[in-house]
């Protein structure tokens, strides 16, 4: 079915490391995927997008990859900096669909100064 | 820049009350989604419309409706609410144009006693 899942529910870094925040997903026709980040009580907020027919994209300090084969999704974050703690969600979006995002469990983010 | 703008930010009814909710999209944006998020959970899918007709239904429970207006703005209602909807609820907008990015809103914290 359509599921997004994480390995990891938490994750801390030290201030200047890079941060690797992984997702699995399940549905191969999903065809985009995105990476939000939530600060507390607060809406998801766009962070990168990458489409199924790409398998890296790089922001500023940010870089999604995608693994089609294993149906895997990654974050980095470069320099992780206090103002990056968060949880992350990846999500997708199938083929075809309403644009509806399906997200994953979170990724809990906290940087240590 | 415009962004989605959400009310009430904080509602408390008690069990069996009714609730509604409502959404205003990033202007020119004539799709609307709905999203449930409990503690520590993630956002799950309840409903979406697009040119004010629904286009995708979620996990929306039966007490639960929704619709778009004539301005593109949105509402949802939720009638005998339970302890179990207390709840984020996220409006997020997108041009339909098949980007796959959806816009957030700040949410509207529901709490049911």
């Amino acid at each position: 079915g359509e599921s997004v899942g994480l390995h990891l529910p938490t994750l801390s870094v030290q201030e200047g490391d890079n941060s690797i925040i992984n997702c699995a997903y399940s549905n191969s026709a999903s065809d985009y995927f995105i990476w939000y980040k939530q600060e507390s009580g607060k809406g998801p907020q766009f962070i990168i997008d990458i489409r199924s027919n790409m398998d890296k994209r790089q922001g500023q300090r940010v870089t999604v990859l995608l693994n089609k084969t294993v149906k895997h999704l990654s974050l980095q974050i470069a320099a992780t900096q206090p103002g990056d703690s968060a949880v992350y969600f990846c999500a997708e979006n199938i083929a075809g669909g309403s644009e509806k995002l399906v997200f994953g469990k979170g990724t809990k983010l906290t940087v240590n100064p | 820049a415009a962004g989605v703008i959400q009310s009430p930010r904080h509602l408390i009814k008690e069990k069996r009350e009714t609730a509604t909710l409502k959404c205003y999209p990033i202007p020119r944006h004539d799709t609307v989604y709905w999203y449930q998020q409990g503690p520590g959970q993630d956002p799950q899918f309840l409903i979406s419309f697009y040119e004010k007709m629904q286009s995708d239904k979620g996990s929306i429970p039966d007490r639960f409706s929704a619709q778009q207006f004539s301005d593109y703005h949105s509402e949802l209602n939720m009638s005998s609410l339970e302890l179990g909807d207390s709840a984020l609820y996220f409006c997020a907008s997108s041009l339909g144009t098949g980007t796959g990015e959806l816009f957030f809103g700040e949410g509207s914290r529901l709490t049911v006693l």
